[in-house]
């Protein structure tokens, strides 16, 4: 059980294009959901907290107009990296909450912007 | 606010050996603390968590982590290392219900 998805796996884009990416909780109910952003050889960042019917909450430096979030769903959150540029190549995790202070992970998103 | 440090960057160990991988955890609250494990172009697998109910946690694959309020650590450890160890480890800890907070990871290699 707890198994988060997410789609696609890997994506390459051209410079200008958007991409969505979606993060799915499978077998549970998930009012909130997170998004990360991992560069090479660095740690997991914080980007947003997604709540089921209302606006993301963006962690400070994170720009709420490229990176749209969208939780229409208690199972799914959606990423859209509006006209997305080299620099937002990066690996791009979602997690679900369970539980009090218990979060399950999705397997990520490898974004390459050419 | 709550926080974790990882000391090391990158440990390296022979097959059989002592694993220890340090966390550090600054917090002003009983901490919720994790260990995550993450292979190459993966997303993260939880290998343990104190929860504040046995300072001694036992995880999958072996591991396990001593919560020790005195020295505000939650080192990780595994008494013999094996070769599918290799990955890139990850402190985190949660400041709330909600959002986790990551240390900068320790990359684990294991000689043969």
């Amino acid at each position: 059980g707890a198994v988060v998805s997410q789609h696609p796996s890997r994506v390459i884009c051209k410079s200008g294009t958007s991409v969505k990416i979606e993060c799915r909780s499978l077998d549970f109910q998930a009012t909130t959901m997170f998004w990360y952003r991992q560069f090479p050889k660095q740690s997991l960042m914080l980007m947003a907290t997604s709540n089921e019917g209302s606006k993301a909450t963006y962690e400070q430096g994170v720009e709420k107009d490229k990176f749209l979030i969208n939780h229409a769903s208690l199972t799914l959150s959606t990423l859209t990296v509006t006209s997305a540029h080299p620099e937002d190549s990066s690996f791009y995790i979602c997690s679900a909450n369970g539980g009090p202070r218990t979060q399950y992970f999705g397997p990520g998103t490898r974004l390459l912007v050419l | 606010a709550q926080s974790v440090t990882q000391l090391g960057s990158h440990v390296s160990v022979s097959e059989g050996a002592l694993v220890l991988l340090r966390c550090n955890y600054s917090s002003s609250v009983p901490p919720y603390l994790f260990w995550y494990v993450q292979y190459p172009n993966q997303g993260l697998q939880l290998l343990l968590k104190y929860t504040s109910a046995a300072t001694l946690v036992k995880g999958i694959n072996g591991f396990e982590a001593e919560f020790k309020k005195s020295e505000t650590s939650f080192h990780l450890t595994k008494p013999s290392a094996h070769m599918s160890d290799a990955a890139e480890y990850f402190c985190a800890v949660t400041p709330n219900n909600n959002d986790m907070r990551f240390g900068a990871g320790t990359r684990l290699t294991v000689k043969p």
